[in-house]
């Protein structure tokens, strides 16, 4: 089960940190990846994490602006976003691998979702 | 990036009737695909991933083929849980990318 924090609102040039709470399995063995999806839209992929080694995988155009970081202590991701523009407004979800390892890059379970609104 | 293409954007169908679904991608992508549902307000659920694998706990009226660039899922005799949105979406290369979904309606 993947639980995520609540919904932000945040004004342009803010940063908003989600939470990502894992738990049912074993946290460091599986990558927990990223996405959003702007209002009515599809769904985009951010970046990765591997919880066992930290190491991370951006997508070009959030290098800079996203760092996802995890605390194994309590099975626990995280995504920050700083210099928020409009165009950020969107729900973000974490999602599990289903396999550790390898190119099996599809997702289950995914976390809830986070509304993130950037406003002035 | 591969860019993914789903066909229609919305498809019109009657409760017990079949639906079909299509996503085309840009270049090869082997049989590297995902299908997910996704309801209002609700995150996506994996239906179908390696093309045609259902995913634990998907019913057998749904069901993946292609391999390359063209992909189908179809939907047999639809139930009322089944009317939502459907994406796609490719492992084949980095970054990760979606179709743009296809809304499954009640006609």
């Amino acid at each position: 089960q993947l639980v995520q924090s609540g919904a932000e609102v945040k004004k342009p040039g803010a940063s908003v940190k989600v939470s990502c709470k894992t738990s049912g399995y074993t946290f460091t063995d599986y990558q927990i990846h990223w996405f959003r999806q702007a209002p009515g839209q599809g769904l985009e992929w951010m970046g990765r994490i591997n919880p066992y080694s930290g190491v991370t995988n951006y997508e070009q155009k959030f290098q800079g602006r996203v760092t996802m970081t995890r605390d194994t202590s309590i099975n626990t991701a995280y995504m920050e976003v700083t210099r928020l523009r409009s165009d950020d407004t969107a729900v973000y979800y974490c999602a599990k691998k289903v396999r550790p390892g390898g190119t099996s890059n599809w997702f289950d379970p995914w976390g809830q979702g986070t509304l993130v609104t950037v406003s002035s | 990036e591969i860019v993914m293409t789903q066909s229609p954007a919305t498809l019109s169908v009657s409760p017990g009737e079949s639906a079909t679904l299509s996503c085309r991608a840009s270049q090869s992508i082997s049989s590297n695909l995902a299908w997910y549902q996704q309801k209002p307000g609700q995150a996506p659920r994996l239906l179908i991933y390696g093309a045609s694998t259902r995913a634990t706990g998907i019913p057998a009226r749904f069901s993946g083929s292609g391999s390359g660039t063209e992909f189908t899922l179809t939907i047999s005799s639809l139930q009322s849980e089944d009317f939502s949105v459907y994406y796609c979406q490719q492992y084949n290369s980095w970054p990760l990318t979606f179709g743009g979904g296809t809304k499954v309606e009640i006609k």
